[in-house]
């Protein structure tokens, strides 16, 4: 049972802007940043987001990241078709002294 | 080219044991925190656990769902990572990733070996 929160599916058509809410508590995005993992089909996750909003480079800046609270999301303006895949935000949760990863979010382009 | 290469995975029975290595390449090993994350089947991924630094005493952390039956180690004169696990359940059933840990942040990650324990 994961204690970030993530909807469970987003989509959009080629374009469009998608956003993918993270919720979570004040012992984890509360305080700590937080990073996002992008897991195309068949692959390793590979890292998209960390601190917040920043993007490692080669990423594109398409992807976008922003935290406010105990909350997070990350934003994919002109949705491409290579960007459908599985989508995650991590973080380290004090209270449990451990890294915690999100539900997870499934992204389809239309 | 960063490389984070993972052996071991196989078939195992459960209350059995399994010993994972990553070897990597293309970076300073000694100098980052390394880790392992999980995926079972069809699930997101789970932190396994991690290991510091020569200069930390080489602390581990392991996630509550391992501790007691996973150990993980380094071995920095030949840039190897490794999880030792025992007791092994039907629920640890999953593929295992070596990661780099860079400031609390995952930005290499390895092929991955799958694990299934059955009998």
């Amino acid at each position: 049972q994961s204690v970030l929160t993530q909807p469970p599916s987003a989509s959009g058509t080629p374009g469009q802007r998608v956003t993918i809410s993270c919720s979570g508590s004040s012992s984890n995005i509360g305080s700590n940043t937080v990073n996002w993992y992008q897991q195309l089909p068949g692959t390793a996750p590979t890292l998209l987001i960390y601190d917040n909003n920043q993007r490692p480079s080669g990423v594109p800046d398409r992807f976008s990241g922003s935290k406010s609270g105990t909350s997070a999301s990350l934003a994919i303006s002109g949705l491409q078709s290579e960007d459908e895949a599985d989508y995650y935000c991590a973080t380290w949760d004090d209270s449990l002294n451990g890294y915690v990863f999100g539900t997870g979010a499934k992204v389809a382009v239309l | 080219e960063v490389q984070l290469v993972e052996s071991g995975g196989g078939l195992v029975q459960p209350g059995g044991s399994l010993r994972l290595s990553c070897a990597v390449s293309e970076f300073t090993f000694s100098a980052y925190f390394m880790g392992w994350v999980r995926q079972a089947p069809g699930k997101g991924p789970e932190w396994v656990g991690r290991i510091k630094l020569k200069g930390d005493s080489y602390t581990t952390q392991h996630a509550a769902s391992v501790k007691g039956r996973f150990l993980i180690s380094r071995d920095d004169s030949t840039n190897s990572l490794f999880l030792q696990m025992n007791s092994l359940k039907a629920e640890d059933t999953a593929v295992y990733y070596c990661i780099r840990e860079n400031w609390y942040r995952f930005d290499a990650w390895g092929q991955g070996t799958l694990v299934t324990v059955s009998s």
